[in-house]
């Protein structure tokens, strides 16, 4: 069945360096991808999204990268800061299709300082 | 405060009771949704609304669960006849129907539920 799937549950840096989270999807339909921040006792935050028409999109600090071919994006956070301590979801959707999004387990991003 | 509220943000109640919550989401947002999270997990879909017509429900929604959204702006969410496995964070989340190509959902801080 359709499901997103992260390849690391925790990941941890240090504060200034560059952070990447991995995820990957199984269902090749999906053609909108969302990234999500979630600190502890608040609701998911849009941070970037990606249609499928598109490999690469940039925000102020994040990229999200694309790979159709092996069904894998990721989101590249610079100069990682301790505000972005949070568990990060990626999250499809096929747009025109169901209106949920599938959401991955998430991973827990820690930066020290 | 302009985003999605949630109300109550913590509910603890009695195995067998029912409970009730509330979503109102951003002024004009046609869509609304309602996710269910445990700890650990990402949020699981139940049931989406377009104006006042719930359109789509999941499997997980049981005959315990019911949501209304009567006039098309807040929504309220039941479950009756809680149980333990009832727990989790109930969160609701809202969109213009006409997006910027997307499908961007933007999510109130959730309420928590414990069942005793």
């Amino acid at each position: 069945g359709e499901s997103v799937g992260l390849h690391l549950p925790t990941l941890s840096v240090q504060e200034g360096d560059n952070s990447i989270i991995n995820c990957a999807y199984s269902n090749s339909a999906s053609d909108y991808f969302i990234w999500y921040k979630q600190e502890s006792g608040k609701g998911p935050q849009f941070i970037i999204d990606i249609r499928s028409n598109m490999d690469k999109r940039q925000g102020q600090r994040v990229t999200v990268l694309l790979n159709k071919t092996v069904k894998h994006l990721s989101l590249q956070i610079a100069a990682t800061q301790p505000g972005d301590s949070a568990v990060y979801f990626c999250a499809e959707n096929v747009l025109g299709g169901s209106e949920k999004l599938v959401f991955g387990k998430g991973t827990k991003l820690t930066v020290n300082p | 405060d302009t985003g999605v509220s949630q109300d109550p943000r913590h509910k603890i109640t009695k195995r067998g009771q029912n409970v009730t919550f509330r979503c109102d989401p951003i002024s004009e947002h046609n869509r609304l949704y309602w996710y269910r999270q445990t700890l650990g997990q990402g949020p699981e879909f139940l049931t989406y609304f377009q104006n006042e017509a719930q359109l789509e429900k999941s499997r997980l929604l049981s005959d315990r669960f019911s949501a209304e959204r009567p006039k098309g702006s807040f929504s309220t969410l039941e479950i009756q006849r809680t149980e333990q496995g009832d727990s989790a964070m109930y969160l609701c989340a809202s969109s213009p129907l006409w997006g910027a190509g997307g499908n961007i959902q933007y999510f109130g801080a959730g309420t928590r539920l414990s069942v005793l």
